[in-house]
């Protein structure tokens, strides 16, 4: 089946980088466009990026613009999402998500979430 | 501060039909763009409820309906369960930040 699989969760201090990763399988990982969201600690969800994994092109939320940076190893068909400079408020749960209908945004499969924790 | 504004709570009891309003902009859903609506439970990813306005996924039962107008979109759910209880987002794209955005969420109880 169509599944996304995400690495384990992430204790880091203010300051550093984490980087999280995304496994696909069930689906041709270079076919459908790859988004990452953030639930943050309080917070509802966020948008932070997209990557085309064929291409590898990107693009970015502007709240993230300089910190986030998405890529991909077509090899294994696993994406990553790096955060620098991390912040206590960057605590939260970290998800990938594509979209395998017709219809652009709408995620319709997501992987398990990673948690990612900052704290000194 | 989200530009799709959601109310933070709604309530109602079992067999009851509540909606959930998520207002945009004319950057966002007022500029033609599709309305995707989400439910997430805690400690589980978010679950796509409601997909270009009104659409549902195989799976979604059809207590669970959208619609849009101008630049508003709501989601209406019938027959409330327990189940049901979990907080409800919106979303759409967004011409002035160029990417995805979310609604602040809604909280469902039931």
């Amino acid at each position: 089946q169509v599944q996304l699989v995400q690495s384990g969760a992430e204790v880091k201090k203010p300051g550093a980088s984490v980087k999280v990763s995304c496994q696909a399988s069930g689906y041709t990982f270079s076919n459908y466009d790859l988004n990452w969201v953030r639930l943050a600690a309080g917070q509802g969800l966020e948008w932070m990026g997209w990557m085309n994994p064929d291409s590898g092109k990107t693009g970015y939320a502007q709240k993230f613009q300089g910190r986030v940076t998405i890529t991909r190893d077509t090899s294994i068909s696993t994406a990553y999402m790096e955060l620098s400079g991390l912040r206590s408020d960057d605590t939260g749960v970290y998800y990938c998500a594509s979209t395998h209908l017709s219809a652009v945004g709408a995620f319709d499969v997501w992987g398990q979430g990673t948690m990612v924790t900052v704290s000194s | 501060q989200s530009v799709l504004t959601q109310p933070p709570s709604v309530s109602g009891a079992p067999g009851q039909r509540v909606t959930i309003s998520c207002t945009g902009t004319s950057s966002n859903i007022g500029a033609g763009f599709d309305v995707h609506w989400f439910q997430h439970l805690p400690g589980t990813a978010p679950k796509l409820l409601i997909y270009d306005n009104y659409n549902r996924p195989s799976g979604v039962p059809d207590r669970f309906s959208g619609s849009k107008s101008g630049t508003s979109a709501s989601l209406a759910i019938t027959g409330l369960q327990a189940e049901d209880e979990a907080d409800y987002y919106c979303q759409s794209y967004d011409t002035s930040l160029r990417g995805w955005l979310f609604g602040g969420g809604t909280k469902l109880t039931v």
